[in-house]
């Protein structure tokens, strides 16, 4: 089975702090992902890496960034944490994009920003 | 712009049937994913579509309409573990998926 695993579950931050979250994966996939999901809206893509050293902006990239620097780890950062980036945090994972190559999901970071 | 559409919320009686509806409206189109997402855990992938027609796994089934820009979810024999919410995806291009809002479905006794 793949496993994405995500460091914290759960995470409790002061505004202005500099924030860490990291992904890994153990399917040796090429495309990872990082979401933010909020009650009532879908699943909002931050960035995404289709292989090691590349990052693409997804649709709210705005006050993160990400880095990967090994195929399996996708960490996301959180420059000056703010209160609006309260929420769940979801790591994905999938190979390149073809047929039905579905995205594996970690459990999710619960992040709050005191 | 890109949208996806599915009900906030349904109920249904455990052992029933229960359609969940998705409409989208995308700039591209290379499939449609279904995932199932119970409270504070992960989306799991349920099912694909790419062509027209009905894909059937075991007591899921998912409908896809190209031309309507419409799926639905079929979920039959219900139980109670089938309590969650259900994520309707479609990837536009290469790499991204436009993602629904989700639809929570209560199973009642």
């Amino acid at each position: 089975d793949v496993k994405v695993t995500q460091s914290s579950r759960y995470l409790v931050k002061r505004t202005g702090e500099k924030v860490f979250l990291e992904c890994v994966q153990d399917m040796d996939h090429e495309n990872m992902f990082w979401y933010r999901q909020d009650p009532g809206l879908g699943l909002r893509l931050i960035y995404f890496s289709y292989d090691v050293k590349m990052k693409e902006k997804g649709d709210i990239p705005e006050g993160y960034s990400v880095s990967r620097e090994k195929k399996e780890r996708f960490s996301l950062i959180l420059e000056s944490a703010s209160t609006n980036q309260t929420s769940m945090y979801l790591c994905a994972s999938s190979f390149p994009p073809g047929g039905n190559q579905p995205q594996h999901f970690g459990d999710g970071t619960r992040l709050s920003i005191l | 712009g890109q949208n996806i559409d599915q009900p906030t919320e349904m109920t249904a009686t455990e052992g029933a049937i229960v359609q969940i509806n998705c409409t989208y409206q995308t700039s591209g189109f290379n499939g449609l994913f279904w995932y199932q997402q119970h409270a504070g855990e992960a989306p799991t992938f349920l099912s694909y579509n790419v062509l027209d027609g009905l894909e059937e796994k075991g007591r899921f089934s998912s409908f896809l309409s190209r031309s309507k820009g419409y799926s639905y979810l079929l979920l039959k024999e219900l139980q109670m573990k089938d309590s969650a919410s259900y994520l309707c995806a479609v990837r536009s291009g290469n790499y991204q998926l436009i993602w629904g809002a989700g639809t929570k479905l209560i199973i009642k006794p």
